[in-house]
């Protein structure tokens, strides 16, 4: 199993850019998280999804937009990058209490 | 009171010392506590995990400690070795066995030959 799975490695952006962060997992779990990863400040939750078709917010929301079409599946969208969007980004997804991480997508907005 | 406080910020161990991490939570609906072990360029994995009906739990030479009456759990790396020096995060979920894990800020351990 190649677990949680994540596209692309490192990017950078120029402001006002727009990408997507992919996401695939083939454990077949319902729950899946983004989370960005800040120096000092921990994992902060940014969307979650608990099966397909079903999104909700976390903490850190604004700027980004998710989609759930399938189980396997969980794109983060960055609409007109901010510099305050670089970050490391993880995706996640749960089996009961578990979270399996994804390497992480470093991003840079210049 | 969602917030999860963990210190140090980081830490320097000798090879063969203890280590240890603290993290205290406000909200007493938490049920489970892990700790995730990240090296760098990786994603965080879960290490260890206790739940609240437990003072302790062990594997290998990890240990959390666990205190309900004083909303704190504790993370001890017994004979630190140099391949630990990584970040620690402690964690702490409610709502059921589904809900959202809220994260400390981490702990960057480095142990020293």
């Amino acid at each position: 199993n190649a677990g949680v799975t994540q596209t692309p490695k490192f990017r950078i952006l120029k402001i006002g850019q727009s990408m997507t962060l992919q996401c695939t997992q083939d454990m077949n779990h319902n729950y899946m998280y983004w989370y960005r990863q800040d120096p000092g400040m921990g994992l902060k939750l940014i969307y979650y999804s608990v099966g397909a078709g079903i999104t909700d917010k976390g903490e850190v929301p604004n700027g980004y937009n998710v989609s759930r079409s399938t189980t396997e599946d969980f794109p983060l969208r960055l609409e007109l990058a901010a510099p305050s969007q670089t970050s490391v980004y993880f995706c996640a997804s749960t089996r009961q209490s578990e979270a399996f991480f994804g390497q992480g997508t470093r991003l840079t907005v210049v | 009171q969602q917030q999860v406080k963990q210190s140090p910020q980081s830490l320097i161990v000798q090879k063969g010392g203890i280590s240890i991490i603290n993290c205290a939570y406000e909200n007493t609906a938490f049920d489970y506590f892990p700790w995730y072990q990240q090296f760098p360029g990786k994603g965080p994995a879960l290490l260890i995990a206790i739940r609240p009906d437990v003072s302790e739990k062990k594997e290998g030479r990890f240990t959390i400690s666990f205190n309900k009456s004083a909303k704190q759990f504790s993370l001890h790396i017994m004979d630190s070795q140099p391949g630990d020096s990584a970040t620690y995060f402690c964690a702490a979920r409610g709502g059921g066995s589904q809900g959202n894990l809220i994260f400390g800020k981490g702990t960057k351990l480095s142990v020293k030959p």
